[in-house]
């Protein structure tokens, strides 16, 4: 597609539910990135994988979060469990870039906001 | 790791310039970017400094000197569009070159 598409735009999760947040990149994007935004915050890195290896997961901020990429273009980030301090926004970009060649900006998509109540 | 600090409000008037400051400490720099949200959407990317000076892209500017960790947006003929959050990112060399970024600033532009 166009652009980098994520879904559900809202996802409204009662403590204790799991949740799957889908990120559809740009066709071709080898590097694919998820990032949770506070409010009033910038986004903090969760995840990063190129094609679908999962290069880096030090951003996850606990062993409820789990993402996947077994193709190498969706992405899904599942929260299992959740807490009120997952309620944020999860922005997913996407680069053309992968390691070694780091002058490519990065897209993002619109965000999903998860609100846990 | 990288601490990247701008300043959280700042207020402007259309027409006007204003320019956004980023300050950054890091291992090892490997480019900065600016990014502009406005609320509820996708950062968006304006602009990419990896070498030392002033990049031009229309309406706005950036800049970056390496040696003092620092950067600057600048915004010119202000209009109230631009009111938005200004997002610093610094990718640091080596690893899997991953934008670290700030917590952003938020413009107000006020006729």
């Amino acid at each position: 597609g166009a652009g980098v598409s994520q879904s559900p735009r809202y996802k409204v999760a009662k403590r204790g539910q799991d949740v799957a947040l889908r990120c559809d990149p740009i066709s071709g994007h080898v590097s694919l990135f998820w990032y949770q935004q506070a409010l009033g915050q910038g986004p903090e890195f969760l995840t990063y994988f190129q094609n679908e290896a999962q290069l880096d997961k030090s951003g996850l901020p606990s062993d409820r979060f789990f993402a996947e990429r077994p193709e190498g273009s969706v992405s899904t980030l599942k929260i299992q469990r959740t807490q009120q301090e997952d309620s944020a926004v999860y922005l997913c970009a996407s680069s053309l870039a992968s390691q070694g060649q780091p002058n490519y900006g990065y897209t993002f998509g619109s965000g999903t906001r998860l609100t846990v109540v | 790791g990288q601490n990247i600090d701008q300043p959280t409000e700042m207020t402007a008037t259309e027409g006007a310039i204003v320019q956004i400051n980023c300050t950054y400490q890091t291992s090892g720099f490997n480019g900065l970017f600016w990014y502009q949200q406005h609320a509820g959407e996708a950062p968006t990317f304006l602009s990419y400094n990896v070498l030392d000076g002033l990049e031009e892209k229309g309406r706005f500017s950036s800049f970056l000197s390496r040696s003092k960790g620092y950067s600057y947006l600048l915004l010119k003929e202000l209009q109230m569009k631009d009111s938005a959050s200004y997002l610093c990112a610094v990718r640091e060399a080596g690893g899997s070159y991953i934008p670290t970024f700030g917590r952003g600033t938020s413009l107000i532009v006020h006729p």
